[in-house]
This record gives C-alpha cells, sequence and structure tokens, in this order.
C-alpha cells in the first residue's frame, strides 16, 4: 500500500525567513505525481506546487520549491521570504494519497 | 469561472441514519474525488468519478456510494451512519484522473453523527 509520511507535525519560521516541510513516501509504480496542497484555517485547501517524477527538475513557484529525491522518496517543500499568509496546515500528496500534514506557524 | 461547491455546509446526523452530500465542480472539469477528512488528520481518498464512472476506491466499505451526474456533479452517499464517520467531507475536482492533475477543493461539509 502506498504511504505518504509527513513526520514534522508542527514547524515555526519568522518572517521573511525560510523553511522547508519534508514529506517521505513509498510507492512502486514509477510515474507519478507529487502535490503540495496548502490548508488556511477555515478555508479551502489550494494547491502549491506540483512535481512530475519523471522530471529531475524540482519545480519552482514564485517562493516555493521543491527538493525532490527520487531513489530517496523525498519530496521536501522550502518557503522562501516567509509571509504571515503562508501560516496554514500543509499536505503532501503523491497521486491520491495524503499525508497527516505540517502545521506551519509564521512568527512577525 | 465558478469553483467547487458543495452542500449543506454542516450537517448533523443520528447513527444508523442515511446521509447524502453534494459537489458541483469546477467548470470543464470532469473528474471529481471524495474525500474524509478527520480532525486534525490528512484527506482520506474515498473514491473518484470519471464521466459518470467510479474510477479508483480507496479503504472504504460499500455503504459509502457515490454518483456522478451529466453535468460531472457529484453526490457522495453514507447508508447506516457510524460515530466514526464523523469528519469534513471534501469534494474536489480535476481536469482528469486526480492522479495526475491538480485537484481544486471545495469548502466541505462538515459531518457529525450523534
Amino acid at each position: 500500500a502506498q504511504t505518504v509520511t509527513q513526520s514534522q507535525p508542527e514547524m515555526s519560521v519568522q518572517e521573511a525567513e525560510t523553511v522547508t516541510l519534508s514529506c517521505t513516501y513509498d510507492t512502486s509504480e514509477s510515474d507519478y505525481y507529487l502535490f503540495w496542497y496548502k490548508q488556511p484555517p477555515s478555508r479551502q485547501m489550494i494547491l502549491v506546487i506540483r512535481q512530475e517524477a519523471y522530471k529531475q527538475q524540482n519545480a519552482t513557484e514564485n517562493r516555493f520549491s521543491v527538493n525532490f529525491q527520487k531513489a530517496a522518496k523525498s519530496f521536501s517543500l522550502k518557503i522562501s521570504d516567509s509571509q504571515l499568509g503562508d501560516a496554514a496546515m500543509y499536505f503532501c500528496a503523491v497521486k491520491l494519497v495524503f499525508g497527516a500534514g505540517t502545521i506551519l506557524r509564521v512568527k512577525s | 469561472e465558478t469553483g467547487v461547491t458543495q452542500s449543506p455546509t454542516h450537517l448533523i446526523k443520528t447513527r444508523g441514519q442515511q446521509v447524502t452530500l453534494r459537489c458541483s465542480s469546477q467548470s470543464g472539469h470532469n473528474t471529481v474525488s471524495w474525500y474524509q477528512q478527520a480532525l486534525g488528520q490528512g484527506p482520506q481518498f474515498i473514491f473518484q468519478y470519471y464521466r459518470e464512472e467510479e474510477n479508483g476506491r480507496g479503504n472504504f466499505p460499500p455503504r459509502f456510494s457515490g454518483l456522478q451526474f451529466p453535468n460531472y456533479s457529484s453526490e457522495l452517499n453514507v447508508n447506516a451512519l457510524e460515530l466514526d464517520d464523523s469528519a469534513l467531507y471534501l469534494c474536489a475536482s480535476s481536469l482528469g484522473t486526480a492522479k495526475y492533475y491538480e485537484q481544486y477543493f471545495g469548502p466541505g461539509t462538515r459531518l457529525t453523527v450523534t
């Protein structure tokens, strides 16, 4: 069975600094997509970034980037220049399986 | 462009009853997926519908069933409700199978079973 593990239940970052959220997964497939979703308090879940497993280049979306290590089955999310609006629950997902989430708190 | 909507927002049911949750997909999307999210947990995949056919199912019993209509809106039905069914139910639509495509989530339906 496919699993997705987010080992950090909660993380804190100072405004304007950088934070990295970890995610590891297990799958037997070779072609798959990985996602990071953000769920702000009482608001809808939205996509942050997507990575195609067959692409070696790490995806980047403005202040958000990933470090995808296919052999290690690791898919971490780096948030640069953190902003107060980044505070949310972040979920890593591989295909249709989601991790348990990491609560990100941003301190001013 | 209208986003994903869900109804109702909140629902309280008694153990043993049946419930129907509704979802309208984003315009142009032909795939709808349903998730159960317990408090403080990640979403658990229930099933996915693609062009009115079930196209993948998670580890949920048959009392969880669904339907997708020609306009790609969808329903989730849960029979014989149990206390553990209390959760936030999320609907998400996508251009194709959610394994590969970005999912657009609705606000969810909060179900409480007493």
